[in-house]
């Protein structure tokens, strides 16, 4: 266990719905990074937080969105939802924003799958 | 193009045999490199994280390498057992932020 929660863990909707996943990081986390991995993928960096604030963005649609309140948990909403959208959505909180040797702790993932 | 190339894409090995398995990157400026074990429909777990300085680094059974010069890296699995069965990542951070991942190999360990 790695400390990270994320929920749901399983979200099954139809496309053009709107979704939000979940992520609490670690205690003591101020970073959050949230990552897509579909079949045919490798991890794909969406967007990372820190300490409440947006710190790097990666291929992440204008169909989504995140935020990290300020209790350090992350939200990651996805709208207008199509097919290829269906993917393993990770969470992943490191203790600071510096990538430089920050061990990342990833969460169990929660599976959409858009129909 | 991917900055971060992994070899093989799979393989299956006997149980009890080790394998080595390789990371190329291309990824500039250099801050470290990490590879992670995923089981399938589970989040990566890190297994060793190496920066420019390091040549190699142990966690149990697996050991990874790097050569910054010629920006390769390889892990090897000593002693393969059932559980080693996985997705094996290479992961090359650029800078502070910025996380560059490779496809990963799939290894698959039979008894």
């Amino acid at each position: 266990d790695s400390g990270v929660t994320q929920t749901p863990k399983h979200l099954i909707t139809a496309t053009g719905q709107r979704v939000t996943l979940r992520c609490s990081p670690r205690s003591g986390d101020l970073s959050v990074y949230w990552y897509q991995q579909s079949l045919d993928q490798g991890l794909q960096f969406l967007i990372h937080y820190y300490n409440g604030e947006e710190r790097a963005k990666g291929n992440i649609l204008e169909r989504f969105s995140a935020q990290q309140f300020p209790d350090l948990h992350s939200e990651l909403n996805l709208s207008s939802l199509e097919l290829g959208d269906s993917a393993l959505y990770f969470c992943a909180s490191s203790v600071d924003g510096r990538g430089r040797v920050n061990e990342q702790f990833f969460g169990p993932g929660t599976r959409l799958t858009v129909l | 193009k991917n900055q971060v190339e992994q070899s093989p894409q799979s393989l299956i090995i006997l149980e009890g045999k080790n394998c080595t398995l390789q990371c190329n990157y291309t990824v500039s400026p250099f801050s470290n490199l990490r590879w992670y074990k995923q089981d399938t429909g589970r989040g990566p777990v890190s297994l060793t994280i190496m920066t420019f300085s390091e040549n190699t680094k142990s966690n149990g059974r697996y050991t990874a390498t790097l050569d910054a010069d010629t920006k390769q890296s390889s892990l090897h699995i000593t002693a393969s057992q059932l559980s080693d069965s996985a997705s094996y990542i290479c992961v090359v951070s650029e800078g502070d932020y910025k996380l560059s991942f490779g496809a990963g190999t799939t290894v698959t360990v039979r008894a």
